[in-house]
């Protein structure tokens, strides 16, 4: 198994609700990362996991959370989102820190 | 801080064609990775390569080759015989080796369109 997979593909939420994105792998890696990427821009990163600690965060406002359960999950707990926060979310995960990075398929998230 | 310009927004060629996308990165670190991503229409975001400052060797995989030279700060990426398959966003990215500064710069990327 060589991938990271997202789920959901696409979320439409209101600026009220509280929803989650959700990323796995089982390649063994131990880092893994959240980034947002707008239209026509590169990915951003958010945060970085090491060990299934928190080693990075790219002083991201707090309605997002993210949670590492294990070493094969991560989530992105999103609450109290503005319309700005709408893009694609990207996980991806590395051996460790210190490799090449392989990425998800994103959540495309619309935030009305 | 860390920098890296594609200055090449977009780009279309016809199938079969040869094309190189440029990429020029800026760093004061001397150890430090480089690599290149293709992202199609899906989104996912494709590892291609990765190379470290200690190495200038030229790679070639398949159609895909890249030219990494030190002395001009560039790393740039060739496609032989073009498809259309190969149509996507490329980014050129750098990350320093310093264990305290590992997030990937990225570029600003480069759309390749292949027409049939």
């Amino acid at each position: 198994d060589t991938e990271v997979t997202q789920t959901p593909k696409h979320l439409v939420m209101g600026m009220t609700n509280k929803k989650s994105l959700k990323c796995e792998q089982h390649m063994g890696h131990r880092a893994m990362y959240w980034y947002k990427q707008k239209a026509k821009k590169p990915p951003e990163l958010m945060f970085v996991y090491s060990y299934e600690k928190l080693s990075i965060n790219e002083s991201v406002p707090s309605r997002f959370s993210p949670e590492c359960p294990n070493s094969s999950l991560l989530n992105l707990h999103l609450h109290a989102l503005q319309p700005e926060d709408s893009a694609l979310y990207l996980c991806a995960s590395s051996q460790t820190a210190y490799n090449e990075q392989f990425f998800g398929p994103g959540t495309r998230l619309t935030v009305l | 801080a860390q920098k890296v310009t594609q200055a090449q927004t977009e780009i279309s060629v016809v199938e079969k064609e040869d094309v190189t996308l440029d990429c020029v990165y800026e760093t004061r670190d001397t150890t430090y990775y480089l690599f290149w991503y293709k992202q199609p229409p899906s989104g996912e975001l494709v590892f291609l390569i990765r190379r470290n400052s200690f190495d200038e060797q030229n790679e070639i995989s398949g159609r895909y080759s890249w030219n990494f030279q030190k002395s001009t700060s560039s790393f740039n990426f060739t496609i032989t015989a073009s498809q259309v398959v190969d149509s996507a966003v490329y980014f050129c990215a750098l990350r320093l080796m310093d264990t305290g500064r590992r997030a990937l710069t990225f570029g600003s990327g480069t759309r390749l369109q292949v027409q049939p």
